[in-house]
This record gives C-alpha cells, sequence and structure tokens, in this order.
C-alpha cells in the first residue's frame, strides 16, 4: 500500500496553543491532499483539502501546508481548544489511481 | 440532508454467518465506497463504485462483495464471516466519479465483531 505516515502518533497541546500534525507521503505523483478529523465512535470528517499545485491553504482555524520538494504535508491549528483533540489523518490521491490512501493518525489531546 | 447512513452501528456475528451492512446516500453522490479500520492502520479500501451499476475492487476485497443498483444505495456483503474480519467498517461518498479534487463524506462506521 501507499506509504501515507506521520511522525508522531501523539501529540498533547495545551489549550489555546498552535497545534502542528504532520504527515509524509512518497508518492511523487499524489496531486491531492486531505485532512479529516476523527472524534471517538464517529466516521473522519473533513477539515481541509488542498491540490499539489498550491503551497498553502486557509480555512477557519486551520492551515495546511505542502512541500512537495520534501514530499511532507502538515496540519496547523490556531488557539487549539478541547474540542480540537481527536485522531486527525492525512490523505492522499494518486493522479491516475483515483482512489485515496490514508496515514495511520495522529491523535491530539488539548489539555486544559 | 441525512449525508452518509450506516445500519447496523453494532453487530455481533459468529465465525461462517454471513450478513449485509447497509450504506446510503441522499447527496446524489456518483462516487462510493468501504473502508475497514483496523487499529494501528489507516483506513483500507475494500470496494468502490464510480456509478450505479459499476464495482470495482479496492486493497483488501477477499471475503467482502458489493453491488450498486442504484445511487443512493451501497450495500456491503460478508459472504463467510471470519474473526480477522472483526473490524469498524465505514461507508463514504463523493459527488464525482474522480477523487482528484474533492473529499469523501463517511458514514458513522459499523462496529462488527466476528467470534
Amino acid at each position: 500500500g501507499e506509504s501515507v505516515g506521520l511522525h508522531l502518533p501523539t501529540l498533547s497541546v495545551q489549550e489555546g496553543d498552535n497545534s502542528i500534525i504532520n504527515c509524509a507521503y512518497s508518492n511523487s505523483a499524489s496531486d491531492y491532499f486531505i485532512w479529516y478529523k476523527q472524534e471517538s465512535g464517529k466516521g473522519p470528517q473533513f477539515i481541509i483539502d488542498i491540490r499539489s499545485n498550491m503551497d498553502k491553504r486557509q480555512g477557519q482555524r486551520v492551515t495546511v501546508l505542502l512541500n512537495k520538494t520534501v514530499k511532507h504535508l502538515s496540519l496547523q491549528i490556531a488557539a487549539t481548544q478541547p474540542g480540537d483533540s481527536a485522531v486527525y489523518f492525512c490523505a492522499e490521491n494518486i493522479a491516475g489511481a483515483n482512489n485515496l490512501f490514508f496515514g495511520t493518525g495522529t491523535r491530539l489531546t488539548v489539555i486544559p | 440532508n441525512a449525508g452518509v447512513t450506516q445500519t447496523p452501528k453494532f453487530q455481533v456475528l459468529k465465525t461462517g454467518q454471513s450478513m449485509t451492512l447497509q450504506c446510503a446516500q441522499d447527496m446524489n453522490h456518483e462516487y462510493m465506497s468501504w473502508y475497514r479500520q483496523d487499529p494501528g492502520m489507516g483506513l483500507r479500501l475494500i470496494h468502490y463504485s464510480v456509478g450505479a451499476g459499476i464495482t470495482d475492487q479496492g486493497e483488501v476485497p477477499n471475503g467482502y462483495n458489493v453491488s450498486r443498483s442504484t445511487t443512493e444505495d451501497f450495500p456491503l456483503r460478508l459472504l463467510s464471516a471470519a474473526p480477522s474480519q472483526t473490524s469498524v467498517y465505514f461507508c463514504a461518498s463523493s459527488y464525482s466519479r474522480w477523487q482528484g479534487n474533492q473529499p469523501q463524506h463517511f458514514g458513522d462506521g459499523t462496529r462488527l465483531s466476528i467470534l
């Protein structure tokens, strides 16, 4: 399978701090990336996406950065809140494959 | 819109039993898919469909069948349940057949245990 992976399986941050979750991918033909949030007992929920022709994309309190040179993707969450505690997945689409490949996830814990 | 609806939410089966996991979406999405989620592993694709009447295998299709007789429904059938199929199963859908520019929307999963 595709080696979409994460540098750290767990991340703990203080409430109000910024969080950075990282993801590495290995296929240079990957052209589309998505970040999902999964809360306990729920399905993955779309957060933000980015195409390979972009380096950065911002949403509400979230920013995704894409570095194609080193095949690295990151999700930044500003002013992390307790409700942000969840597992975060990155997923990628490889051009021509037409299916998403998912990483194993990082568990984010927000400390009040 | 209800989004992607999966039933049942929980199920316990004995080895050798068969069952069907239901998935329905009310968003008129072309693409539908089934994943399984196991501890320490990413979501793995079982089967997918790019439209009514069209299905194809994903990464881990053995032991599962699917059909897509309507745009809305995409049931997953376990033919003869095995303990290795104990997992959480997610159904997902997206508007276009092409996966290169849009996210998939997920249901809340079916937690399946095979004894």
